[in-house]
């Protein structure tokens, strides 16, 4: 079946960086585009970004710019996100997910997802 | 900035018909998804281009958007319904823009 692993929590230090990865399987990578979305507590979830699987063009939401770097090995099926300047409110829940048209359409809606990354920051 | 509104909480009595809205500015000439999501889970989507179901998604979920509005309708509602919704659009210029959520109580 169609699936998104994702890799274990982490704790970091405002400041540091944090890289997540995000494992595809059950079906051909290549095909769709793969966003990331984070989830603060108790908060609505916001996008962040996403990359196509073939060029590795990406868009970012404004709020990361500078900020964020998705990056995706082919090879290995796996799509990546890394975000830099971590501050206490950057302590979230992140998901990536696979964009639910095959390209070269585009549905810009979300299914699957993967089971999340919990990112804490704190000193 | 582009933003999408929802009620925070919905009430419904098992086997009653649930609405929830999601309003934002001209939303109607965009395409609105929809996302149940469970406590402890990765939302799952249920409602996509306004008022397609994905595969597995029971028919007692549907869709409707016009004007400024989308609606997601679940009919003959069930307690395993019960979970936080959140709608969801995007156009080039906004790209992706998710509601704040509305708390699906079954009675």
């Amino acid at each position: 079946q169609v699936q998104l692993v994702q890799s274990g929590a982490e704790v970091k230090k405002p400041g540091a960086s944090v890289k997540v990865s995000c494992k595809a399987s059950g079906y051909s990578f290549t095909g769709y585009y793969i966003y990331w979305v984070r989830q603060a507590p108790g908060q609505g979830p916001q996008w962040m970004g996403r990359i196509h699987p073939n060029s590795g063009d990406t868009n970012y939401a404004q709020k990361f710019q500078g900020r964020v770097i998705m990056t995706r090995d082919t090879s290995i099926s796996t799509a990546y996100m890394e975000l830099s300047g971590l501050k206490s409110d950057d302590t979230a829940v992140y998901y990536c997910a696979r964009d639910y048209g095959e390209l070269p359409t585009v549905c810009n809606c979300f299914d699957p997802w993967g089971q999340g990354t919990l990112v804490t920051v704190s000193s | 900035s582009y933003e999408l509104s929802q009620p925070p909480s919905v009430s419904v009595s098992p086997g009653q018909t649930a609405s929830i809205t999601c309003s934002g500015d001209k939303l109607g000439d965009k395409y609105a998804s929809w996302y149940q999501q469970r406590p402890g889970q990765s939302p799952v989507l249920v409602i996509y281009q306004d008022n397609k179901r994905p595969s597995g998604i029971p028919e007692r979920f549907s869709g409707s958007n016009s004007g400024n509005t989308a609606t997601l309708t679940i009919s003959g509602t069930q307690a395993m319904d019960e979970a936080d919704y959140y709608c969801q659009t995007w156009d080039s210029s906004i790209y992706v823009v998710f509601g704040g959520g509305t708390k699906l109580t079954v009675l």
